[in-house]
Order: structure tokens, then sequence, then C-alpha cells
């Protein structure tokens, strides 16, 4: 996979937009960007993905640069359930896999 | 409801003892896989299947047999299990294979004793 880097933890608080970022400057030219979230111990939930363009669907928006090195996952109101640890990953051109790696730890405070 | 379910969902078992964990999935998927949890590793693949009848190898597939008979099911075998496989385990399904969105299973977690 290509290497994405993430901070380790953020926090932010309820009601305000969460801004999760994601380095991933060895991504090649048509592999996507996805995004999935981990509550607790609960199964990865999938949350957007894109390849260039922004992409927005009820739960989040991605934003993309446009030299695509790197992307952000906004949650525009964030509540306490969106407390959780964040995947950004880009998955290799001949990969069947998804690679997750440490993720960001989202804290939304009360 | 569109799910996939696990089972069980909690296991305490002895070295060596056969085990089966069940992955079931309603949505017609063709691409199913097996993840496993570890503290301070992430999520690891274990297997992966295309479609029926055809599995693969993830990462970390030592220990473990799969077999994909049906589409709907994708089971993970354990034949002599082992303390190093305590784990949180996950399967996960999607139609478009890999790049197309996973839902995930609610985890079994595993205590090997």
């Amino acid at each position: 996979d290509a290497k994405t880097t993430q901070p380790p933890s953020m926090d932010c608080a309820e009601g305000r937009a969460a801004n999760l970022p994601c380095n991933h400057s060895t991504i090649s030219g048509n592999e996507y960007v996805y995004w999935y979230r981990q509550i607790h111990s609960q199964g990865p939930q999938y949350i957007i993905h894109g390849l260039k363009n922004n992409e927005t669907n009820e739960m989040a928006s991605l934003i993309i640069t446009e030299d695509r090195k790197s992307s952000t996952l906004i949650l525009p109101h964030a509540t306490l359930r969106d407390t959780a640890v964040y995947y950004c990953i880009v998955p290799m051109d001949s990969s069947y896999k998804l690679i997750f790696g440490s993720g960001t730890r989202l804290l939304v405070r009360p | 409801e569109a799910q996939v379910t696990q089972n069980p969902r909690y296991l305490i078992t002895v070295t060596g003892k056969k085990l089966t964990v069940t992955c079931s999935q309603n949505m017609n998927h063709e691409y199913m896989s097996w993840y496993r949890q570890d503290p301070g590793l992430g999520l690891r693949q274990i297997y992966y299947s295309m479609n029926v009848e055809v599995t693969d190898k993830g990462d970390v597939p030592e220990g473990y047999k799969v077999s994909r008979k049906e589409k709907r099911n994708f089971p993970l075998i354990l034949e002599s299990p082992s303390p190093n496989q305590t784990s949180l385990y996950f399967c996960a399904s999607s139609y478009q294979g890999p790049r197309g969105e996973q839902y995930f299973g609610p985890g079994t977690r595993l205590t090997v004793t």
C-alpha cells in the first residue's frame, strides 16, 4: 500500500468541525483514498472514498489536494459518537487488500 | 437489514482444540475477508476470497484455514489454536472487492489458553 501518515491523536469540541489530515505522497495516479473509522472495538465502518475530486456524503466530506499527496476528512459537526480511530488508506494498484495503519484517535469533547 | 454476522462473539478455548468462527453476509457480496486486530499492530488481513471457491492468503495466514463453498459464508478455521492466536477477529464483505465499501462484522474475541 502507498504509505499514509496520520497524526496519532486529535481532539475537537462537540458541534465543531473535525478536520483529520492524511499524507499520502507516494500515491499513484489512479488510486483512491479511503477512510474508515473504528469506534472502540467495533468493526470498522466505511466513511468515504475519493480519487481526485472532493467528495461528500451524509457522514463526511473528503478534500483531496490537487497534487493528490494529501487529503483531509471533515466531519462538519462532530458529536460525541464520532469519537473513534480514523484510518486513511491508499491501496496499491495490484493489491486486493486494504492495510489499516495506526490511524488517528479522535476525541470529541463535550 | 444488510449485515455481516459472526459467531461466536466471544470464545475461550484451550491450545490445540480445533475451532471454527463463522461469518455470513446477506448482501450477495462476492468479496469476503478475515482480519485480526491486536494492540499496537492494527488490523491485519488473514485471508480473503474474491468469489466462491477462490481464496488467497493475506498478510498473516499461518495457523488459519478458510473455505468459500457458498457466496454468503466464509468460515475461519483454526485447526490447532495456540495462545498467539488470541485476538479480536473481524470478517468483512464487499460488492466491489477491497476497493469497494467494506462491511465489517461485529467481531469475535478469541482467547486461547
